[in-house]
């Protein structure tokens, strides 16, 4: 089964600064998607950006950006310029090609900004 | 585009009995569905997926015969939670698919307290 890891359980950062956010998962499959989603305290989750694992292009969303390493199982996010509104609980998901595949979770890291 | 809602927002209810909660999707068809329970703190943790015109596939570990999942039409799906107890109360949160795309859009969640 695929599992997703995130290790900082909160991260912090100072406006208009820069913060990464570390994500790791496990998989057998070559052909998937991998997937950063928000959810600010009204508790809407916001798809923030989503990369394709057959391109190497890392997908980059305004300030977001990731840090996708196909070979280490790695995609982490990348926030320039932090704003207030960044503040939240960040997920990292993970889905197999195929769109009635289910999306898997990482326990989430709440990033703090701190003005 | 891709407006996913839940109706109700929240709900109280005593125990024993049902609820139902409807999720839209407000501006595209969505093949798919999927319904997301959410502890205080924790990540989200998929119950089952349901496809427009069929029976819904339930995760291990959770009862069918308690959450009751309709998908009658290409907008709207609903779970209904039967015979409803302390133990239910959590925040319930769906997804939909867009067409056969890999992407899934959330609705803003319901919070169920059950009494």
């Amino acid at each position: 089964a695929q599992t997703v890891t995130q290790s900082q359980p909160e991260m912090s950062v100072q406006e208009a600064e820069t913060v990464t956010l570390s994500c790791t998962y496990d998989t057998s499959e070559s052909d998937y998607y991998l997937f950063w989603y928000k959810q600010p305290p009204s508790r809407q989750m916001i798809l923030v950006i989503r990369q394709e694992a057959y391109k190497q292009q890392n997908a980059t969303e305004n300030r977001f950006s990731v840090n996708f390493q196909k070979a280490a199982k790695s995609f982490s996010l990348k926030i320039s310029d932090s704003q207030l509104g960044d503040a939240a609980m960040y997920f990292c998901a993970y889905k197999d090609s195929g769109g009635y595949q289910k999306v898997t979770f990482g326990i989430g890291t709440k990033l703090q900004v701190i003005p | 585009g891709a407006v996913v809602s839940q109706h109700p927002s929240w709900v109280i209810c005593k125990s024993g009995t049902s609820v139902k909660i409807e999720c839209r999707s407000l501006d595209f068809q969505a093949t798919t569905m999927f319904w997301y329970r959410q502890f205080p703190k924790q990540s989200l943790m998929l119950m089952a997926t349901s496809n427009e015109g069929s029976k819904a596939t339930y995760e291990q570990g959770v009862e069918k015969d308690k959450f009751l999942i309709n998908h009658a039409s290409l907008t709207l799906s609903t779970l209904t939670v039967t015979s409803a107890h302390p133990e239910d109360s959590s925040f319930y949160i769906c997804s939909a698919r867009r067409g056969y795309t890999d992407t899934q859009y959330f609705g803003p969640g319901t919070r169920l307290t059950v009494l």
